[in-house]
């Protein structure tokens, strides 16, 4: 089993929609949870961080946690299609732990 | 604020050579600098993880004679490269986390490796 698991996607969705991004984590300590979205070509640039339960909102960004799920989501509303990227979940207990990315495809 | 810089931040050299890749912190303190290398299609990997004055900290498979950091500096951490092959060819990209209570890391702009 992969830590950090994300569907590669990609997933498609037409500009103005609320974009899901879903991922799931093997160690259930982990304490610090992260997005990062990264451009083609490009080092990965961070998007939201979250530590406790529940949701945090960051203008169109909303990053959802459920520890005992062991589950955390980034929700993305009017996207855009400079939004077009890969997501990456990342997790941190003693290190940061990335998963594979989701591409997010917004259509105009 | 929190800008990291990474030079060069492309290089081309030829198998057996050795390069050298710089990650600085602009705008503040880097108490721990990380280094991950990413391969098309592939997420980043952490390679080793250095704390000022201190040896770096090599993940498991990773070898820390052809993979020399030093993080001399709070601001500086570097990345040699030794006997570069064409299988290190990748997209070397560093983080800075600097002291205090939040734990975030910040990245570089990355160094795409390719050796002939």
């Amino acid at each position: 089993q992969k830590e950090v698991e994300q569907n590669s996607g990609p997933l498609s969705v037409p500009e103005g929609a609320i974009a899901s991004l879903n991922c799931t984590y093997s160690d259930r300590v982990s304490q610090s949870f992260f997005w990062y979205r990264q451009y083609s070509g490009k080092s990965p640039e961070l998007i939201m961080s979250i530590y406790s339960n529940g949701d945090k909102e960051d203008g169109r960004f909303t990053a959802q946690l459920n520890k005992a799920s062991q589950y955390v989501s980034l929700l993305i509303r009017d996207s855009q299609p400079s939004d077009s990227a890969t997501y990456l979940c990342a997790v941190k207990r003693n290190k940061l732990v990335f998963g594979a990315g989701t591409i997010l495809r917004v259509k105009s | 604020g929190a800008v990291v810089s990474q030079h060069p931040s492309r290089v081309i050299c030829k198998s057996g050579t050795s390069v050298k890749i710089e990650c600085r912190s602009l705008d503040f303190q880097a108490t721990t600098m990380f280094w991950y290398r990413q391969f098309p299609k592939q997420s980043l990997m952490l390679m080793a993880t250095s704390n000022e004055g201190s040896k770096a900290t090599y993940e498991q498979g990773v070898e820390k004679d052809k993979f020399l950091i030093n993080h001399a500096s709070l601001t500086l951490s570097t990345l040699t490269v030794t006997s570069a092959h064409p299988e290190d060819s990748s997209f070397y990209i560093c983080s800075a986390q600097g002291a205090g209570a939040t734990d975030t890391q910040y990245f570089g702009p990355g160094t795409r490796l390719t050796v002939l």
